[in-house]
């Protein structure tokens, strides 16, 4: 069965550095998406990127956070230099569809912890 | 705007106690999807159901069911005969271009 899949699954950092999470969405998915669950707390839209660009945003993506699709496989998000509140399980998910179409498969997620 | 509200932040039952999880949603979309989401202590996202606006039957999936009701914008769920690995946190959400989930409610199931 086709999955989404993530890594690393757990990145350790100190603040201040840069981060990558990849992301291998399924392979005929064109939707793509970021989500962060902070540690006891909900799981909160970031991005979603479709057509290699930023399709929506939410207010906690901001000028420290980018996604890109480097080579039609991998999806990334960056974060730029890491502060301790970015520590959260942070989510990637696909979408054959858009909109109310297309069921989210998501990952087993990324932890980042920021020291 | 797109709304999940989950009301119960934490229940706990005794094993074999039937137990239900209660969502209500907010959107101004006719055509929307209506999910719950299980995330054991592993953490991981575990997806269980995925019900469309326009269908409003009950589904039943052996002790899980889900009582979607349009007219009070509810989306219920309930667990028969709980087990121990029921415990988890339960997430509901609604989509309509991206998923919005609510707060979700951490159900203990106690032995």
């Amino acid at each position: 069965e086709p999955e989404v899949t993530q890594t690393p699954s757990h990145q350790v950092t100190q603040m201040g550095q840069e981060v990558i999470l990849r992301c291998v969405p399924i392979s005929n998915h064109l939707y793509f998406y970021w989500y962060r669950q902070i540690l006891g707390q909900k799981v909160e839209f970031l991005v979603s990127f479709y057509n290699n660009e930023i399709s929506e945003k939410s207010e906690i993506f901001d000028d420290q956070f980018s996604v890109e699709r480097p080579d039609g496989s991998n999806f990334t998000l960056k974060i730029r230099s890491t502060k301790l509140e970015d520590s959260a399980m942070y989510f990637c998910a696909s979408s054959q569809g858009q909109g109310s179409i297309g069921e989210l498969f998501f990952g087993e997620g990324s932890r980042l912890t920021v020291l | 705007a797109q709304k999940v509200t989950q009301a119960q932040t934490e229940i706990s039952v005794v094993e074999k106690e039937d137990v239900t999880l209660d969502c209500v949603y907010e959107t101004r979309d006719t055509t929307y999807y209506l999910f719950w989401y299980k995330q054991p202590p592993s953490g991981e996202l575990v997806f269980l159901i995925r019900r469309n606006s326009f269908d409003e039957q009950n589904e039943i999936s052996g002790r899980y069911s889900w009582n979607f009701q349009k007219s009070t914008s509810s989306f219920n769920f309930t667990i028969t005969a709980s087990q121990v690995v029921d415990s988890a946190v339960y997430f509901c959400a609604l989509r309509d271009d991206k998923i919005i989930f609510g707060k979700g409610t951490r159900l203990h199931i106690l032995p």
